[in-house]
């Protein structure tokens, strides 16, 4: 079955520190998708980020980063100098074909993430 | 763009009573998906519609969960009799369709039995 599983439970860092969330997952599939969402505060799943298996190039938005590397079934997230505002929940997902052909999301346990000022 | 709407956004019941929950997709979204999220974990997909049909609810507790779907926008997720361990944010999310992979969430409602 699959499986995802972010290690960090809580990470605190300064403020302009970087800093890296992990993500680890487990499938069968040949196919798949991998995504990020942020949940701050108000509760809201923030949608960041998308990749599927066949594409392992690294992506840069902003200050954000993510690393996907299917040697070793990551898909690691990085915050270049963070920010106070940066501080949530993060949420590593995986994508899998549920009834009917439909994609269902499989969700880590997330990360909560403090950027202290 | 109108995003996911729930109501309410937080509800106290005691354990043993009814409660229900309310989600509008964003418009033209065909396919809407229930979260149950424990403190602390992921969400966990509880259903899935396409339209008013239901995909995928391996994951419902049928003995006391149920959710409809009656005109293919709004859903209403009940739960009937509540135990403590259903404490947990509801959220409900909605795709184009059930191949897309992008899920666009409401606020959640947050349960508390007591």
């Amino acid at each position: 079955a699959q499986k995802v599983t972010q290690a960090q439970t809580e990470i605190s860092v300064v403020e302009k520190e970087d800093v890296t969330l992990d993500c680890v997952y487990e499938t069968r599939d040949t196919t798949y998708y991998l995504f990020w969402y942020k949940q701050p505060p108000s509760g809201e799943l923030v949608f960041l980020i998308r990749r599927n298996s066949f594409d392992e190039q690294n992506e840069i938005s902003g200050r954000y980063s993510w690393n996907f590397q299917k040697s070793t079934s990551s898909f690691n997230f990085t915050i270049t100098a963070s920010q106070v505002v940066d501080s949530a929940v993060y949420f590593c997902a995986l994508s899998e074909v549920g009834g009917q052909g439909a994609q269902k999301l499989v969700f880590g346990q997330g990360t909560r993430l403090t950027i202290n000022p | 763009e109108a995003g996911v709407a729930q109501s309410p956004r937080y509800k106290i019941i005691e354990k043993r009573q009814s409660v229900a929950f309310w989600c509008n997709p964003i418009s033209g979204h065909a396919t809407l998906y229930w979260y149950q999220q424990i403190l602390g974990q992921g969400p966990k997909l509880l259903i899935q519609f396409q339209n008013n049909g239901v995909v995928d609810d391996s994951q419902l507790p049928k003995d006391r969960f149920s959710a409809e779907r009656l005109k293919g926008v709004d859903s209403t997720l009940k739960i009937q009799p509540a135990k403590l361990e259903d404490s947990a944010v509801y959220l409900c999310a909605s795709s184009l369709d059930p191949r897309d992979h992008e899920q666009y969430f409401g606020p959640g409602t947050r349960l508390t039995v007591t």
